[in-house]
């Protein structure tokens, strides 16, 4: 258990909507991090929150968001969602940037 | 982009035999490397880092090689057990304090009983 938590764990949901996905990161962790994993596809990157404030992004489409709160929870947003879109999701936090990410169970997301 | 690539996407080996899972990376300025482990149905795993003053690094039955003239890292477990199957991916950060990791595609490792 990497302390990092992530919820739902399964989400299926129907072409056009819109699906929040919530991350608590490891106590005392003040980065976090959302990855993407497609099929059998390495993780990609979509972007980073460090104490509140957005702090990297990545290969996240504009139909993405996200945020952190002051208690350092973190929530990606999914909207105008189509089939591609399907994938796992995964949040990571570290302590600081620039050391090792701890990573969560994820979030099935299953567009039909 | 950052471009980190595996040499083989599958790996199979005998239980108790030492695994060597390799990696390659194109980004000469890179600083920090990563292994994980990646379990059917669960999240990356961290088993080792390394950084680039460093050429070797060695935890509980892994160790990490970086060869920072070819660009290239490895992971060897000692011993292979039958929990070591799973998916390894190698990441690199482009510089310290960045933000992000660059992961490769992965290396399916099987151990054989």
């Amino acid at each position: 258990d990497s302390g990092v938590t992530q919820t739902p764990k399964h989400l299926i949901t129907a072409t056009g909507q819109r699906v929040t996905l919530r991350c608590s990161p490891r106590s005392g962790d003040l980065s976090v991090y959302w990855y993407q994993q497609s099929l059998d596809q390495g993780l990609q990157f979509l972007i980073q929150y460090y104490n509140g404030e957005e702090r990297a992004k990545g290969n996240i489409l504009e139909r993405f968001s996200a945020q952190q709160f002051p208690d350092l929870h973190s929530e990606l947003n999914l909207s105008s969602l189509e089939l591609g879109d399907s994938a796992l999701y995964f949040c990571a936090s570290s302590f600081r940037t620039g050391l090792e990410q701890y990573f969560g169970p994820g979030t099935r997301l299953t567009v039909t | 982009g950052e471009s980190v690539g595996l040499h083989l996407p599958t790996l199979s080996v005998q239980e108790g035999d030492n695994s060597i899972i390799n990696c390659a990376y194109s980004n000469s300025a890179s600083d920090y490397f990563i292994w994980y482990k990646q379990e059917s149905g669960k999240g990356p795993q961290f088993i080792i880092d390394i950084r680039s003053n460093m050429d070797k690094r060695q935890g509980q039955r892994v160790t990490v090689l970086l060869n920072k003239t070819v660009k290239h890292l490895s992971l060897q477990i000692a011993a292979t057990q039958p929990g070591d199957s799973a998916v390894y991916f190698c990441a690199e950060s482009p510089q310290t304090g960045a933000n992000n990791l660059f992961f490769g595609t992965g290396t399916r490792l099987t151990v054989i009983p």
